[in-house]
């Protein structure tokens, strides 16, 4: 149990275009999903923290104008990186908790996107 | 401020043993995790520790003691497909996760 999946697992688009990542959680209700960046030989980077239904919270230095985060329910987030650049290519992950067994806190990954911005 | 330390790179040999720190100084303690992450793929989760001591998973064990802020990842009978990075992270007292770096492992023959 605790599945999560991505899509698309990897997208190639062009400078100055908008790119959708969905979210979702297969068989449990995420009550808070995450969205990381991750960047070749470097740890994960918490972008924002959403919880369905609410606005998402951004860490400092992320601009929520660019990465839109939308959790519309318990099992579907999407970030929308738009007019895309090439520094922000990267490997996005999301995660999401809700499951109750070791810690409701714990945190399940999904497969990643590895974006590429040209 | 918070911190969470970890080894850079760790290299051992297969079939040893190797035992992986993290240190963390937290805003409060709501338990720590370890996470496998080979490259180019997402983080799995491989143990929560909430409580101090021992908790043993097959060939994986993991330690820990809050009262030193402090614990350890243990890879017993190693094999080349356990060369990845290992992630520390500890949940805040606002059920915050804070991440390590990660742990590069490299095994040799």
């Amino acid at each position: 149990g605790a599945v999560v999946s991505q899509h698309p697992s990897w997208v190639i688009c062009k400078s100055g275009t908008s790119v959708k990542i969905e979210c979702r959680s297969l068989d449990f209700q995420a009550t808070t999903m995450f969205w990381y960046r991750q960047f070749p030989k470097q740890s994960l980077m918490l972008m924002a923290t959403s919880n369905e239904g609410s606005k998402a919270t951004y860490e400092q230095g992320v601009e929520k104008d660019k990465f839109l985060i939308n959790h519309a329910s318990l099992t579907l987030s999407t970030l929308t990186v738009t007019s895309a650049h090439p520094e922000d290519s990267s490997f996005y992950i999301c995660s999401a908790s809700g499951v109750r067994d070791r810690s409701s806190y714990e945190q399940y990954f999904g497969p990643g996107t590895r974006l590429t911005v040209t | 401020g918070q911190n969470i330390d970890q080894p850079t790179e760790m290299t051992a040999t297969e079939g040893a043993i190797v035992q992986i720190n993290c240190t963390y100084q937290t805003s409060g303690f709501n338990g720590l995790f370890w996470y496998q992450q080979h490259a180019g793929e997402a983080p799995t989760f491989l143990s929560y520790n909430v409580l101090d001591g021992l908790e043993e998973k097959g060939r994986f064990s993991s330690f820990l003691s809050r009262s030193k802020g402090y614990s350890y990842l243990l890879l017993k009978e190693l094999q080349m497909k356990d060369s990845a990075s290992y992630l520390c992270a500890v949940l805040d007292s606002n059920y915050q996760l804070i991440w390590g770096a990660g742990t590069k492992l490299i095994i040799k023959p």
